[in-house]
This record gives structure tokens, sequence and C-alpha cells, in this order.
């Protein structure tokens, strides 16, 4: 199908310690793979992005990685902490328009 | 304000009746979105605007639900005879272009409330 599919759907983890999410996409012609934080009752934000002309990204304890020949993305945040605590979407366009991964919920226990 | 604007940000309205939810794009971006979020889950695309061109309508549930832009300014979400089943958050979003590329910004959502 032509679904951008998302993976965990929960995540918890130890203050400190990585979290990784990963997602597939079908759409081969895709190149623009943003990431987006929400936060309880708020409104998703763009976190970091990632163009199909590069293969790694970084902005200080995020990192998105990119796999064009597998067709799977990831977002990696390092040293984890309490305020990572949200719900985090991954996107990827088809066609003219952007469609959103079902979302993680990650927890970070102090 | 510099973002994207939408009213009501908060509506109770009983079964069967029609609700309309407005959104003002950021200046200059020629794409606009609406998508909804039920509580707790994922953005389910509804619609989505580019420039002058025919909106894609393929994410609009079922014919209760409609939608207008007129040219790069505002949208109104019209969902007529509401259900329980409507009731969620409406996120309107827009970017420069179409999303190819361009960062989507999102609103801060009309929560529908339907009893």
């Amino acid at each position: 199908g032509e679904n951008v599919e998302q993976h965990p759907s929960t995540l918890s983890v130890q203050e400190g310690d990585s979290a990784v999410i990963k997602c597939t996409y079908s759409d081969s012609a895709s190149n623009y793979f943003p990431w987006y934080k929400q936060e309880l009752g708020k409104r998703p934000q763009l976190i970091i992005d990632i163009r199909s002309n590069v293969g790694e990204k970084k902005d200080q304890r995020i990192a998105v990685t990119l796999n064009k020949t597998a067709k799977h993305f990831s977002l990696h945040i390092t040293e984890t902490q309490p305020e990572d605590s949200a719900v985090y979407f991954c996107a990827a366009p088809r066609g003219f328009k952007t469609i959103f991964g079902a979302g993680t919920r990650l927890f970070v226990k102090a | 304000g510099a973002g994207v604007s939408q009213s009501p940000s908060n509506k109770v309205t009983e079964k069967g009746k029609d609700v309309e939810l407005r959104c003002d794009p950021i200046s200059g971006h020629t794409a606009l979105y609406w998508y909804r979020q039920r509580l707790g889950q994922g953005l389910e695309f509804l619609i989505y605007f580019q420039g002058n061109s025919a909106p894609d309508k393929s994410g609009l549930p079922s014919d209760r639900f409609s939608a207008e832009r007129t040219g790069e300014s505002v949208s109104t979400l019209t969902i007529q005879r509401t259900q329980q089943e409507d009731s969620a958050v409406y996120l309107c979003a827009s970017s420069l272009g179409h999303s190819g590329g361009n960062t989507i910004y999102f609103g801060e959502g009309s929560w529908l409330t339907v009893v």
C-alpha cells in the first residue's frame, strides 16, 4: 500500500538511555522525511527532517537516518530527558500531500 | 500572529447539528491541509488544497464532510449532521508549496465534541 508504517507504537526508556523509532514508506519517489513531536494537548511541531540526498542528519541529541534502498528512516534520541516524553510522528510525501505514521508514544522515566 | 490560526478552539455541539471550522494559513503558504486526530490516535488526512488547483478530497470520510478555500486564503471545514464519532481535534496545517520538501506548520486545532 501507500502507507507510512511506524514502530513501535509505545516506547518506554530510562532517563539517559537512547530511544529509536523506525518508519518505512512505500513511494520510492519520496524525497523528504520530517519528524514531528506532539506534546499532550498541543499541536505537532517539526523537530528534524532529512532529504533524500543525505543519509544522516544530527541536531544536538536528535538524529535521523535514511536508507533509501530499504525505504526506511529512523529517529534517534540520545541521553533522553523527561521532557522528551511525547508522541512522535514520522511523515513522508505521497504525491503532493503528506501522510503521517501512526505515532510512537515515548515515555522517559526519571 | 505569524502562525496558522484556527477557530473555534473548542466547540461542543449536539448530534445532528452542522459545524463550521475555520483556518487561516500562514501568509504566502499556497498549500493547506486538514487532518483529524481522535483522542490518543494518529493524524488522519482529510483534504489538501494547493493554490487554485482542484483539491485532493480523498481523505474525507463521508459526504457529510466538505471543505472550501478561496484562492490562497482562509479555509472552512464543514461537518453536516454531526455524529458522536466526529468528536476529535481537527488540525489545519499549511506549507509554502506542496509538501514534498516543504515543512508543514500546524495550527492549535479545533476541539470538537458531539454530545
